[in-house]
C-alpha cells in the first residue's frame, strides 16, 4: 500500500543535542508537510515543500530546518533542542494542485528531550 | 483569513448514541471541507471530505457530514457511537486554490459504555 513512513517513532534526545527525523512516501505526491503536535492540540504547521520549493511559515522557530534531497524523502532537523521542543512530530503529503485532495499523514515521531 | 471552530474540546456520549461534532468555517466561498481522526499516538486518517457535488458525505466507519452554505458548517454525525470511535476528531478547511489546510482545534470524543 501506498503511505507515509516516518522513523523512528520515538525519538530520545538530548538538550542541545541536534536530532534528525525523517519522512518518506511511496505515493509520488508534490507536497510534503512537517508539523508539530503538542498533547491536545492541533497539529502546527512548521514548513512545507512543494516539489523542490521551500515554504517556511513565518512563526516556525529558526532551530527548526528542512531538506527534501528527492520526491519521497524529507527530513526535519533541530539544530538545538529545548525542553519546549518535545512533541510529537507529523510529516503529511498531498498531490497538491487545488487544494480538493487530502491530506496523507504518517504516524509520527514522538520526540524527548532529557 | 481563513479560521475553522470546533464548538466543544471534549464531548462524551454513551455507546449506541448519536455522535455530534461541530465545525463551522469562516469564509464567503466555501473552501474544501475535511474531518480526520486520530488515535493516540498515531497520524491524522481521513474521515471524509467535501469538495463539490453532494453536500451530504458520507466517509468511514460510519460517519457522515452534511455541508451547508448557509451556516457555513461541515458537522459531522455517525448515528450509533461505538467504543472504537474514542479519538481526537480535527475539521479541516483548504480554501480555494491553496495547499494549505488549516485545522480547527480538535474534538475529544468520549464513548462511555
Amino acid at each position: 500500500d501506498a503511505m507515509v513512513i516516518q522513523n523512528p517513532r520515538y525519538q530520545v534526545t538530548q538538550f542541545g543535542k541536534p536530532v534528525t527525523l525523517s519522512c518518506s512516501q511511496t505515493l509520488n505526491h508534490n507536497v510534503m508537510y512537517w508539523y508539530q503536535q503538542k498533547s491536545s492540540q492541533a497539529p502546527k504547521l512548521l514548513f512545507h515543500y512543494y516539489d523542490k520549493d521551500f515554504n517556511n511559515e513565518a512563526d516556525t522557530p529558526d532551530n527548526f530546518q528542512s531538506r527534501r534531497p528527492n520526491t519521497s524523502f524529507c527530513f526535519l532537523d533541530i539544530r538545538s533542542p529545548g525542553l519546549g521542543d518535545a512533541a510529537m512530530y507529523l510529516c503529511a503529503t498531498s498531490s497538491g494542485g487545488q487544494g480538493n485532495q487530502p491530506q496523507h499523514f504518517g504516524d509520527g515521531t514522538r520526540l524527548s528531550i532529557l | 483569513a481563513q479560521s475553522v471552530t470546533q464548538l466543544g474540546s471534549h464531548v462524551s456520549v454513551s455507546e449506541g448514541a448519536l455522535v455530534l461534532l461541530r465545525c463551522n468555517y469562516s469564509s464567503s466561498v466555501p473552501p474544501y471541507l475535511f474531518w480526520y481522526v486520530q488515535y493516540p499516538n498515531q497520524g491524522l486518517q481521513l474521515l471524509l471530505k467535501y469538495t463539490t457535488g453532494a453536500t451530504l458525505v458520507k466517509g468511514i466507519n460510519g460517519f457522515e457530514a452534511e455541508f451547508k452554505k448557509s451556516e457555513t458548517s461541515f458537522h459531522l454525525t455517525k448515528p450509533s457511537a461505538h467504543m472504537s470511535d474514542a479519538a481526537e476528531y480535527f475539521c479541516a478547511v483548504n480554501p480555494l486554490g491553496t495547499y494549505k489546510y488549516i485545522f480547527g482545534t480538535g474534538t475529544r470524543l468520549k464513548v462511555l459504555a
